[in-house]
């Protein structure tokens, strides 16, 4: 079963600066079924980018996805007082450990 | 209006059981299968299994495979999540949420979470 890591555990970034997270996989991913998820305390994770670096609907484009093998990455351009939070990166049945982005 | 609605919270007993609803008030059931997702209290996400509401048939985690059980309800757009022989670590938030495969590719969008909290 693949494992994913995610990295920093925490981010703190001011907001309008750009935001980089990593997630790492095990062993190399075929397929382009990563998701990213943003998840608001006391709330429902909510989908932000799907197969790799797809935009769910609703979402604004400051938010990128990319990646391939096992190296895969979001980056929120100019984050917004919304988007301090927790991430979590999915591949099927596995999700990451999480990246909190927190303010600076 | 809430696209995925979820029953109220509970509190069990170490060893009783708990079933959690989650009904569908936006979208049709007709292209989707729901899957459910627990997260303990400041942990992560875990993937517990997924249910198709046609057929009604389900395919579960291996660590909840033999507690487990995901079903269609009898009225329209609504399915169950029951779990068994509870312990102090099922301790968790409940997501419903809808995926338009079996393999959970993506989740989108989640229903608001049911808290089960296992106490004696």
């Amino acid at each position: 079963e693949v494992v994913l890591t995610q990295s920093p555990g925490t981010l703190s970034v001011s907001p309008g600066e750009r935001a980089t997270l990593s997630c790492r996989a095990s062993q190399s991913i075929t397929s382009s079924d990563v998701a990213w998820y943003r998840q608001k305390s006391g709330q429902a994770p909510r989908l932000l980018i799907y197969g790799t670096s797809n935009r769910a609907t609703g979402i604004p484009d400051r938010f990128g996805g990319s990646g391939s093998g096992t190296a895969f990455t979001l980056v929120i351009n100019a984050v917004e007082p919304e988007d301090f939070a927790v991430y979590y990166c999915q591949l099927l049945t596995t999700f990451g450990p999480g990246t909190r982005v927190d303010i600076k | 209006q809430v696209p995925l609605v979820q029953s109220g919270a509970e509190v069990r007993r170490p060893g009783a059981s708990v079933k959690i609803s989650c009904k569908a008030t936006q979208y049709s059931f007709t292209n989707y299968y729901i899957h459910w997702v627990r997260q303990a209290p400041g942990q992560g996400l875990e993937w517990m299994g997924v249910v198709n509401p046609r057929s009604g048939s389900a395919t579960y985690a291996p660590r909840f495979q033999d507690r487990v059980t995901m079903t269609r309800g009898s009225s329209p757009s609504t399915v169950y999540m029951e779990l068994n022989s509870l312990r102090s670590d099922d301790t968790a938030k409940y997501f419903c949420t809808f995926c338009p495969s079996t393999s959970p590719t993506w989740l989108n969008p989640w229903g608001q979470g049911t808290q089960v909290i296992v106490s004696s």
